[in-house]
């Protein structure tokens, strides 16, 4: 079955750094977006990764490796507006989207 | 206005009510999607409209009944729903492709409690 995982929760510091892993299965793979969703909003689009490597924007990075079904969002220099559910999902070979459950990040001050 | 566009933000109906949800996309896209979102578990895709086309119909109870009168408007037509199907239910809309990046501009969601 096609499955993707990422961490419920975690909890960072205001001016630090932090990971957010997801490892995904799919059938076929076209790609790998993150989005970012604060509480009562909608999903935002924070990026694509479709070649091994890592893609750099500002403060946020994503990193895909298409060996091993895993990408990482790198967030720098933290700021409470960061505090948001950060999603993920894989596009199988049908274009078809696979969605996390999503990550719930906590900035402390 | 600019963006996706979902009316209204909340709704409460009882169990034998009749409402839908409402979707508007000004990004001048060509597909559009309904999301639902329950909490802790991943988008569930309910619906996909290419070209005003329904390609997608993701095994949807039928008391869940899109309507696409064009490639701006989406509507979600709700009758007889079950306490389970309390969620939020997001639109989204697209430059759909079989290739490359398909981004998704989502709307903010309508909130609906089923009682």
């Amino acid at each position: 079955g096609q499955n993707i995982d990422q961490p419920t929760e975690m909890t960072a510091t205001e001016g630090a750094i932090v990971q957010i892993n997801c490892t995904y299965q799919t059938s076929g793979f076209n790609g790998l977006f993150w989005y970012q969703q604060h509480a009562g909003e909608a999903p935002t689009f924070l990026s694509y990764n479709v070649l091994d490597g890592l893609e750099e924007k500002g403060r946020f990075s994503s990193f895909l490796s298409r060996s091993k079904g895993y990408s990482y969002l790198l967030l720098k220099e933290l700021q409470m507006k960061d505090s948001a559910s950060y999603l993920c999902a894989a596009m199988d070979s049908n274009y078809q989207l696979i969605w996390g459950a999503g990550t719930k990040l906590i900035i402390k001050p | 206005e600019t963006g996706v566009t979902q009316t209204p933000r909340h709704l409460v109906m009882g169990m034998t009510n009749k409402k839908s949800l409402k979707c508007e996309q000004h990004l001048g896209h060509n597909a559009m999607y309904w999301y639902k979102q329950s909490a802790k578990k991943p988008l569930e895709l309910m619906f996909v409209y290419n070209f005003k086309e329904q390609t997608e119909n993701n095994s949807v109870p039928s008391r869940f009944s899109p309507e696409c009168p064009n490639s701006s408007h989406l509507f979600l037509h709700l009758h007889t729903l079950q306490p389970e199907d309390s969620a939020l239910y997001l639109c989204a809309s697209s430059h759909y492709g079989e290739s490359g990046a398909n981004v998704l501009t989502f709307g903010a969601g309508s909130r609906l409690t089923v009682l």
